[in-house]
């Protein structure tokens, strides 16, 4: 059965620190590994990773995908209050579904 | 930009009145998708669609049907709406195949049923 799951399920740091979010996925015929925020609304896409080693890069976020191991991280830098969130990483089944994680819930304190 | 829009932000309706939940994208984009959201339990997939008047079922398509006659319109039913169908309700599209599969999300409507 399709999987993604994602570590640690909440997170609560202070501004400046740096963090990481995993996701690691048992998915068929893998493809792709899709990132977003989530704020107080519906979820914007943030990373499509494809390859392995390759990181994305968007600001203070970046992201990487290990194939290998099966598992992508989401590093966000210097983190502010605005990044507080709920991060989801999703993978697509071969029908076009996305297969979704349970969400990291990222709280970041003054 | 993708635009991907959602008939209402909240609604309120009574248990057993049927609802409509209007979804409307418009980058031509083949497939269409059907998330409810609650605590806890994450994105959850109700019906999805990959081409005009064909659907599939999701994870979670009991209590529930759809409806696309149009491209860019994908609508989600509630035949007779009950309390636990209360959730915020996301609508999603994408383009077709590849390792693309990046869905674009509405603002969501929130449904409180009494």
């Amino acid at each position: 059965e399709d999987k993604v799951v994602q570590s640690p399920l909440s997170l609560v740091v202070h501004e400046g620190d740096t963090v990481t979010l995993n996701c690691s996925y048992e998915v068929t015929n893998f493809r792709s590994l899709l990132w977003y925020k989530q704020e107080k609304k519906a979820p914007t896409f943030l990373f499509m990773l494809t390859s392995s080693g390759i990181e994305k890069k968007s600001g203070r976020l970046s992201s990487i995908l290990d194939k290998k191991e099966l598992f992508s991280i989401l590093n966000i830098t210097a983190t502010q209050t605005g990044d507080s969130a709920v991060y989801l990483c999703a993978v697509p089944s071969n029908t076009g579904k996305l297969i979704f994680g349970q969400g990291t819930t990222l709280q970041v304190k003054p | 930009d993708v635009k991907v829009t959602q008939s209402s932000r909240y609604l309120v309706k009574r248990t057993g009145e049927k609802v409509f939940l209007e979804c409307v994208q418009d980058m031509d984009h083949e497939n269409m998708f059907w998330y409810r959201q609650d605590p806890g339990l994450g994105l959850r997939l109700i019906y999805f669609s990959y081409d005009v008047k064909m659907k599939e079922k999701g994870d979670i398509p009991e209590g529930y049907s759809v409806s696309r006659e149009k491209k860019e319109r994908f609508s989600l039913i509630l035949e007779s709406a009950s309390t636990n169908q209360t959730s915020m309700y996301l609508c999603a599209s994408s383009s077709l195949g590849g390792g693309e599969n990046t869905q674009y999300f509405g603002p969501g409507t929130r449904l409180t049923v009494l």
